[in-house]
């Protein structure tokens, strides 16, 4: 079946402008999760959907914000650019939120450049 | 707090055996995951522990110990392609975020 697809692969942005970044989750998972991730500072949590409704959020400020639809796939928004939000961003996708069977599988990111 | 503490870089030689460690300090987790990053690539999950003791998987193998919060990633017969950053992570039960180490970076020499 079809892995996680995160769109668009690359984008290059100007600061103060703002950027939507996507992700299909494989079919049947209704878990998406979101994480930045930048050189020696690991996977930094975003924010989980899980059915729509935001289940957890992470330490990000409010210019990060992001939403889920009826069919799992998610959308995040990341408004008045700074420099250093430049990092790659990454979608993962589960089936669940607990328990095993929760392993999260990524999609190839988005790497977002911002000058 | 809900943090998965790794060493930021291993060195080993093809052919040896290496263990990368993970621990934490609070519990109340459902079990503890591995993950594999290429440059440039996604993370892609390759182990799990929901339970105490070990689990194999080829030349992986993974630990956990609760009771002595923490858990380790053991790769055997070490290859070239296995040069890449390795990822513990955990799903805590009362808030359900999925957390990641900072990740450990794996340098396999000829």
């Amino acid at each position: 079946k079809a892995g996680v697809t995160q769109t668009p692969r690359y984008l290059i942005k100007t600061r103060g402008q703002q950027v939507t970044l996507s992700c299909s989750p494989i079919s049947g998972h209704r878990s998406v999760s979101w994480y930045q991730q930048t050189p020696g500072q690991g996977l930094q949590f975003l924010f989980e959907y899980f059915s729509e409704t935001q289940r957890n959020k992470g330490n990000f400020p409010g210019r990060f914000s992001g939403r889920q639809f009826s069919n799992s796939r998610s959308e995040m928004n990341v408004s008045t650019l700074e420099l250093g939000d430049s990092a790659l961003y990454l979608c993962a996708s589960s089936f669940g939120q607990g328990g095993r069977g929760t392993e999260a599988f990524f999609g190839q990111g988005t790497r977002l450049t911002v000058v | 707090g809900q943090s998965l503490e790794q060493p930021s870089e291993v060195t080993a030689v093809e052919g040896a055996i290496v263990q990368i460690n993970c621990t934490y300090q609070t519990s109340g987790f459902y079990g503890l995951s591995w993950y594999q990053q290429h440059d440039g690539g996604a993370p892609t999950f390759l182990s799990y522990n929901a339970l105490d003791g070990l689990e194999e998987t080829g030349r992986f193998s993974s630990f956990l110990s609760r009771s002595d919060s923490y858990g380790y990633l053991l790769l055997q017969e070490l290859q070239m392609k296995d040069s890449a950053s390795y990822f513990c992570a955990a799903r805590w039960s009362n808030t359900g975020k999925l957390i990641f180490g900072q990740g450990t970076t794996l340098q396999v020499k000829p």
